[in-house]
């Protein structure tokens, strides 16, 4: 089994719809967990990160987080072209080591 | 400008050549790493140092060597490069792992032939 595990997609979405995407981990002590976005060709870039359960908003962004679940994710509200790209769960375990899912690739329809 | 500097941006060699790919971060972070990113697996980490003297085997540190003189530099170091090398490198650095995000680099395309 993964430690971080993504759906690889692609997922698809029309412009203005909301586009949802899912990570699992397995390390039940991870305390860190980050969403990074990271065009073709391009260095990852950090969206959102989350350290407690719940939710987290920022602009169009909200993550969201269960603990008992070992589950994150990442919604993306009033969806835009320019938000295709590919996503990028993280989680840092213990120890320190940061464990990135495969990343699933978002496509925004206009 | 606060950035993470990989050099070369772009390196074609050969199966066997030692060769050295150079990181460099001006932010005075703690913590810095390594990935290499392949088509179908993400990032995965191969080493990474919490701080100066201080390195730690990721997921893949196999064929890789690292070092942590100063804390600006975090060099990679492939001994003998293979093949199974080939793939594009990202170094990365923030203050702490657990508790800001990372700046990476622009990436290292490595192929060996």
């Amino acid at each position: 089994q993964k430690e971080v595990e993504q759906n690889s997609g692609p997922l698809s979405v029309p412009e203005g719809a909301i586009a949802s995407l899912n990570c699992t981990y397995s390390d039940r002590v991870s305390q860190s967990f980050f969403w990074y976005r990271q065009y073709s060709g391009k260095s990852p870039e950090l969206i959102m990160s989350i350290y407690s359960n719940g939710d987290k908003e920022d602009g169009r962004f909200t993550a969201q987080l269960n603990k008992a679940s070992q589950y994150v994710s990442l919604l993306i509200r009033d969806s835009q072209p320019s938000d295709s790209a590919t996503y990028l769960c993280a989680v840092v375990e213990r120890g320190f080591k940061t464990i990135f899912g495969a990343g699933t690739r978002l496509f925004v329809k206009a | 400008e606060a950035q993470v500097t990989q050099n070369p941006r772009y390196l074609i060699t050969v199966t066997g050549k030692k060769l050295t790919v150079t990181c460099s971060q001006n932010m005075n972070h703690e913590y810095m790493s390594w990935y290499r990113q392949d088509p179908g697996l993400g990032l995965r980490q191969i080493y990474y140092s919490m701080n100066v003297e201080v390195t730690d085997k990721g997921d893949v540190p196999e064929g890789y060597k690292v070092s942590r003189k100063e804390k600006r530099n975090f060099p990679l170091i492939l001994e003998s490069p293979s093949p199974n090398q080939t793939s594009l490198y990202f170094c990365a650095s923030s203050i702490h792992p657990t508790a800001t995000e990372a700046f990476f680099g622009q990436g290292t395309r490595l192929t060996v032939v």
